[in-house]
Parts: C-alpha cells; sequence; structure tokens
C-alpha cells in the first residue's frame, strides 16, 4: 500500500502567517493516464473533510485562494498564505492512484 | 445543490451486521462512481469502498474485504454499505463521498460493542 508521510502532524500559526504541508508518497503517485491523483482537505472541528486542491495544484470551487498545491511524483505540497482564522483543523493528503486509496495521518493546525 | 445523506448507523455487537445507506441528490447519481470513507473516534480517515457507475465493479481495502459490501440503487440514487462480521475496530464514522472527493456526507457513527 502506498504510504502517504504528512509533516509536521501540529502546526501552529499567527493570523497572517503563511505555512506549508508536506506529503510525501511512498511510491509516485503519477497515474499512467497522465494524471497525479493527490487531493489534500481540510476538516473543521466536528464537520466532514473539505475538498481544497485536487489533481495537485487545482483550487477546489469556492476555495479561497490563499490555498495553493505543489509538487510531482512523490513529494507534494499544501501552501497557506495568510493563515485566517477559519483555517483551523485537520489537513490531510490522499492518493487515489493506487488502490488501495490511502490518507495522510494530518497535520493540525492551530492558530497563535 | 447537491447532498449525501447517511442513515443506518448505531450500536451493534459484535459478529453482527448493519447496513448503512447514503441518499444522493442534485446530481446525475449514475453518472459518477461513489466511495465509503470512516473515521474512528479520534483517529485520521481511511478508504472503505468504491463502486463503478454501474455497480458491476467494487474496490475495497484488505482491512474490510470479504467483510463489507458496497452497493448502489441508481433509480432510487442510493448507496449502501452492508457490513458484516463486525469488529470493535470497525467503529468509527462513516462517510459518503463522490469521487473527484468534493462532496462528502455529515457521516453517520457505527459503534461496534458489546
Amino acid at each position: 500500500d502506498v504510504v502517504l508521510t504528512q509533516t509536521p502532524s501540529i502546526l501552529s500559526a499567527t493570523i497572517g502567517q503563511s505555512v506549508s504541508i508536506s506529503c510525501r508518497s511512498s511510491q509516485s503517485l503519477l497515474d499512467s493516464d497522465g494524471n497525479t491523483y493527490l487531493y489534500w482537505f481540510l476538516q473543521r472541528p466536528g464537520q466532514s473533510p473539505q475538498r481544497l486542491i485536487y489533481l495537485v495544484s487545482n483550487l477546489g470551487s469556492g476555495v479561497p485562494n490563499r490555498f495553493s498545491g505543489s509538487g510531482s511524483g512523490t513529494d507534494f505540497t499544501l501552501k497557506i498564505s495568510g493563515v485566517e482564522a477559519e483555517d483551523l483543523g485537520v489537513y490531510y493528503c490522499m492518493q487515489a492512484t493506487h488502490a488501495p486509496f490511502t490518507f495522510g495521518s494530518g497535520t493540525k493546525l492551530e492558530i497563535k | 445543490e447537491v447532498q449525501l445523506v447517511e442513515s443506518g448507523g448505531g450500536l451493534v455487537q459484535p459478529g453482527r451486521s448493519l447496513k448503512l445507506s447514503c441518499a444522493a441528490s442534485g446530481f446525475t447519481f449514475s453518472n459518477y462512481y461513489m466511495a465509503w470513507v470512516r473515521q474512528a473516534p479520534k483517529k485520521g480517515l481511511e478508504w472503505v469502498a468504491t463502486i463503478s457507475t454501474s455497480g458491476s465493479r467494487t474496490y475495497y481495502p484488505d482491512s474490510v474485504k470479504g467483510r463489507f459490501t458496497i452497493s448502489r440503487d441508481n433509480a432510487k440514487s442510493s448507496l449502501y454499505l452492508q457490513m458484516n462480521s463486525l469488529k470493535s475496530e470497525d467503529t468509527a464514522t462513516y462517510y459518503c463521498a463522490r469521487h473527484g472527493w468534493e462532496y462528502w456526507g455529515q457521516g453517520v457513527m457505527v459503534t461496534v460493542s458489546s
């Protein structure tokens, strides 16, 4: 199974600060169809996961443009350019290139 | 507006069965692969099952293969998860999700305990 290693596990940020979360895969997520099925989600306390980024770098509908995704192959990054209070929660990366689909262990964003 | 509404959760004894349902609306259900994802209390997310548009293909991780069955009724825009031989480690909130992962239900809690 593909293992996604997310770092850091906990992130403490002030409002307005820019932060990054890393997601490293145990194998390449480039699919034979040319797509890389790497997603980023935010799960706010008590809520369902919300998709932020799809296919590595595409911003989800209605997602603020302070969120951005980058990377290729096995190394991926989610960046938040100017954290806002509503961004607190747990961030997960997920791969859907290889079955079984797998998630990273999560990064908890705390607001100082 | 896309909506996914799960139901059927509850408390069940180890070794027993439970069937979850997910009612979909706001999109052409038969056009999309669908999935179940679960989250144990205070834990991360785990993909549980996926089903193709027609229902002819299903996919599971080893942790539930042979015990869980995903199915769908396109005429009713409904997704199901039949869970047999339940174990304590199956205790979790179960989410219904549309592939593409943009839409998720609110989740339904399943507790396996004697």
